[in-house]
């Protein structure tokens, strides 16, 4: 069965600190692809990043970066300086073969920046 | 520009009536979803469909239904059998695979009244 999980439901930092939002993830399938995205108080979903299988490099794009391990089966979301703006509930996911390539939902993870 | 159009953006119905949510891409994607987002929760599918007349039932179908009958449409219809409509419903658009992930609109928020 594929799953994800969230575990933090809510975090608040204050603006300016670093902050990582945690991932894991269950599949036996040996491709998949995982995702994150971003939904601010508007309400629309907000593609994030992609990251397939295959490719354990982690990202960086801006304050953005993302730690991808096979071997514990995270992908987690670090967010650095980080500012109001960034105030959003925060979806991983993830897609496989066996999940019929519809997207398996965390639960999200509530970020709360303080200025 | 491409994307997602969903209307109306706010939505109020009185109980015991149908009403649909209106869905449209002009991405050229097959696939087409709809999600039910209640207060402080995730999302949850309602339908999806990867061509046209064509679709599936999702985790909490029931009190939905849809149509496909366009590649760019995907209408979701919330009847009267749905005992809590109150949600906010999102519909988002994929390749076949989905492996590129979902575009998304910006939502309906249904209030029944």
């Amino acid at each position: 069965a594929q799953k994800v999980t969230q575990a933090q439901t809510e975090i608040s930092v204050v603006e300016k600190e670093d902050v990582t939002l945690d991932c894991v993830y269950e599949t036996r399938d040996t491709t998949y692809y995982l995702f994150w995205y971003k939904q601010p108080p508007s309400g629309e979903l907000v593609f994030l990043i992609r990251r397939n299988s295959f490719d354990e490099q982690n990202e960086i794009s801006g304050r953005y970066s993302w730690n991808f391990q096979k071997s514990t089966s995270s992908f987690n979301f670090t967010i650095t300086a980080s500012q109001v703006v960034d105030s959003a509930v925060y979806f991983c996911a993830l897609i496989t073969r066996g999940s019929n390539y519809q997207l398996i939902w965390g639960a999200g993870t509530k970020l709360i920046i303080k200025p | 520009d491409g994307g997602i159009t969903q209307s109306p953006k706010y939505l109020f119905r009185k109980e015991g009536q149908n009403v649909t949510l209106s869905c449209e891409q002009n991405l050229n994607h097959d696939a087409m979803y709809w999600y039910r987002q209640d207060p402080g929760q995730g999302l949850r599918l309602i339908y999806y469909s990867q061509i046209v007349n064509d679709f599936q039932k999702g985790d909490i179908a029931e009190g939905y239904s849809v149509s496909r009958e366009k590649k760019e449409s995907f209408p979701l219809t919330v009847t009267s059998a749905q005992k809590n409509p109150t949600a906010f419903y999102l519909c988002a658009s994929s390749h076949t695979a989905g492996n590129y992930g979902y575009t998304f609109g910006s939502g309906t928020r249904l209030t029944v009244v």
